[in-house]
């Protein structure tokens, strides 16, 4: 069965410094990777995903994710956290022939002055 | 172009009272989803449903069900609430029929309080 793991509960980042939340996930095959964002009191929104090819993907808001195999990583990172960043960040994965998307517990990030 | 839509947003219940959360979605999308999110859990799946007229249970189905009214709406029903359920319920929709590779589409959430 898949599953995701997001190490870091909570983590909190300097306005301008750079971001990198950690996501594993654990499936045989090749897995379907996401990354969410829900800012306070909204939905969930897609940043990024990744399904095949190039293992650095880019995403909205200046979000960029790497996918590595051998580690069985999906790592989200940003150069230069902005306040408005302030949100809680869920990790995904699904497959070929699942139907069930399965998410990690999520990290939410605060960002500090 | 609105997406996905939930009502109410805030509701609060007694136990045993009952109650329908709303979804309703305008992209045309076949599939659509209901998850329960609490703290330190993630998002939990309850039920989904396909397409127009199939629904199937997903990770925590149980004290909840769903009608699937036509394609755009889906709604998710507490019979007898539980102090258990208290929670924030979310909906979604997907273009394909159910794949876990699709991008779901998020409403803003319903947080419900059950006394």
């Amino acid at each position: 069965a898949q599953s995701v793991t997001q190490p870091d509960i909570h983590i909190t980042v300097s306005e301008g410094a750079s971001l990198e939340l950690r996501c594993n996930y654990s499936y045989g095959a090749t897995p379907y990777l996401f990354w969410y964002v829900q800012s306070p009191g909204q939905g969930l929104q897609l940043l990024l995903k990744y399904f095949s090819g190039d293992t650095l993907v880019q995403g909205i808001k200046g979000f960029e994710a790497e996918f590595k195999r051998s580690q069985s990583s999906f790592n989200l990172r940003k150069p230069s956290v902005h306040w408005s960043d302030a949100a809680e960040y869920f990790c995904a994965v699904g497959a070929r022939g699942f139907q069930k998307l399965v998410f990690g517990t999520g990290t939410r990030l605060l960002v500090s002055p | 172009n609105a997406g996905v839509t939930q009502t109410p947003k805030f509701q609060v219940l007694k136990t045993g009272q009952s109650m329908t959360l709303q979804c309703a979605q305008d992209m045309n999308h076949n599939s659509m989803y209901w998850y329960r999110q609490d703290p330190g859990m993630g998002l939990r799946l309850i039920y989904y449903s396909a397409s127009e007229g199939t629904t199937d249970k997903g990770e925590v189905p149980n004290g909840y069900n769903v009608s699937r009214l036509n394609k755009r709406e889906f709604s998710l029903r507490l019979e007898s609430a539980a102090p258990s359920q208290t929670s924030v319920y979310f909906c979604a929709s997907s273009e394909g029929t159910a794949s876990s590779t699709d991008t779901q589409y998020f409403g803003p959430g319903t947080r419900l309080t059950v006394l």
